[in-house]
């Protein structure tokens, strides 16, 4: 079945950037899109970016754009996202999530913890 | 960008009744594009509902979607324990957007 393994819990500095990988099993990884979303405390949602794994195109939400980077690795089948220039407001979960359009199939969530 | 408004912002319920849930668009969202999840607590969200009406895979008949144009509407039909959590809708017609959520509480 879909598996989503994302990498564990970070704890970051303001100002620095964050990598969360994101591994893919149980599906052809090249034939699907992965969104990356995140949900701060209490907050609702949040789309940030989402990676076509097949030919790598990528689509930012405005929000994020400049600095958010997500990139995949095919032969490990794994995405990846990097967020820079952080602040304190971006401490949340971040969630990889599996799809082109509607989010299939979730990983189980990674903690970033920004503070100084 | 499209603003989802969700309401109730608490639902009040028991196992065994009817749950009707509220999803509405600032902009008319075509119905292929609108999607619900569920999330309880420390979990990740799962997919309930596709297409506005369409069931993912898995899901019980007794969750439903309807609707069109900037109103749409998740309902479950007999609720049980394991339905007591927090449901989201989702757009994704133009770039994504999310509702704030429902939570759903016995």
């Amino acid at each position: 079945q879909v598996q989503l393994v994302q990498s564990g819990a970070e704890v970051k500095k303001p100002g620095a950037s964050v990598k969360i990988s994101c591994e893919a099993s149980g599906y052809t990884f090249t034939s699907n899109g992965m969104h990356w979303v995140r949900q701060a405390p209490g907050q609702r949602l949040e789309w940030m970016g989402w990676i076509n794994a097949g030919n790598g195109n990528t689509k930012y939400s405005q929000k994020f754009q400049g600095r958010v980077t997500i990139t995949r690795d095919t032969s490990a089948s794994t995405a990846y996202m990097e967020l820079s220039s952080l602040k304190s407001e971006d401490t949340a979960v971040y969630y990889c999530a599996l799809g082109a359009t509607v989010m299939k199939a979730w990983g189980q969530g990674t903690l970033v913890t920004v503070s100084s | 960008e499209i603003v989802l408004t969700q309401s109730p912002g608490t639902l009040s319920l028991s196992p065994g009744e009817r749950a009707t849930l509220s999803c509405r668009a600032s902009q008319s969202v075509s119905s292929i594009y609108l999607a619900w999840y569920q999330q309880k607590p420390g979990q990740a969200p799962r997919l309930l509902i596709y297409g506005a009406s369409s069931r993912a895979t898995g899901i019980p008949d007794r969750f439903s979607g309807s609707g069109s144009g900037t109103d749409f509407t998740l309902t479950i039909s007999r609720l049980e324990p394991e339905d007591f959590a927090v449901y989201y809708c989702h757009q994704y017609g133009s770039s994504n957007t999310f509702g704030q959520g429902t939570r759903l509480e016995i």
